[in-house]
């Protein structure tokens, strides 16, 4: 059975940073791709960054670039993202996303709350 | 960017009834490999999303066939043959084509 767990969430003041992981077990994590995608509770949802399976690409959404660095430890399962320079608006869920292919986001863990706040 | 526009933003169904979720998108979701990429979720109360439909009409493993996607270019519609409790959420649709990746903004089903 495919898992992702989220954790590194928390309360973060603006301008701060915070390290989320995303730990994968049940398939071959280094065969996908993976995303990172947010959602502000009961409203929509906000694809962040994406990378390939060996990391050699990236890609991030236009409000997130050179704040946000995504990345991964396959020998670990794990991916990771960077947050630094927070703003208020990058409050929210964010989940882990597996990539089944052409970005179909076949299994997503249960994400991790975020809230930049002073 | 590709803006995705999802209508009606809220549907109250009889169960039994079918429903019908447009999504409309600012670009062709044709790539050049003759596939489209338009995909579809949705989101049970208090749960993550899950995938429903992908690349505009298939099902993914274990969605019940009274799911069903139509649509090319850049109109596409999620059917529902026959609404069952189960499955009231809200269903977003999904580009995934060009970058940066975007969702539509929602339609919640609720059951009357």
């Amino acid at each position: 059975e495919v898992q992702l767990v989220e954790s590194g969430g928390g309360l973060v003041q603006p301008g701060g940073s915070l390290t989320l992981s995303c730990a994968a077990s049940g398939f071959i994590f280094s065969g996908y791709w993976m995303n990172w995608v947010r959602q502000v509770p009961g409203k929509g949802l906000v694809w962040v960054s994406q990378m390939n399976t060996d990391g050699s690409i990236t890609r991030y959404t236009d409000s997130v670039k050179g704040r946000f660095t995504i990345s991964r430890d396959n020998a670990k399962n794990t991916l990771y993202l960077q947050m630094n320079s927070l703003r208020d608006e990058d409050t929210g869920i964010y989940y882990c996303a597996k990539d089944r292919e052409w970005n179909s986001l076949d299994s997503w863990g249960h994400g991790t709350l975020v809230t930049v706040s002073s | 960017d590709v803006v995705m526009t999802q209508t009606p933003l809220f549907l109250s169904v009889t169960p039994g009834q079918p429903a019908s979720i447009s999504c409309k998108s600012t670009q062709s979701l044709l790539n050049t490999d003759g596939n489209t990429y338009l995909h579809w979720y949705l989101q049970k109360p208090g749960q993550s999303p899950q995938l429903l439909l992908y690349d505009v009409s298939s099902r993914f493993s274990g969605v019940p066939d009274r799911f069903s996607g139509s649509g090319s270019g850049t109109d596409f519609t999620l059917k529902i043959s026959r609404v069952e409790a189960e499955d009231v959420g809200v269903y977003f649709c999904m580009q995934g084509l060009h970058y940066p990746l975007s969702f539509g903004g929602g339609t919640k089903l609720e059951i009357k």
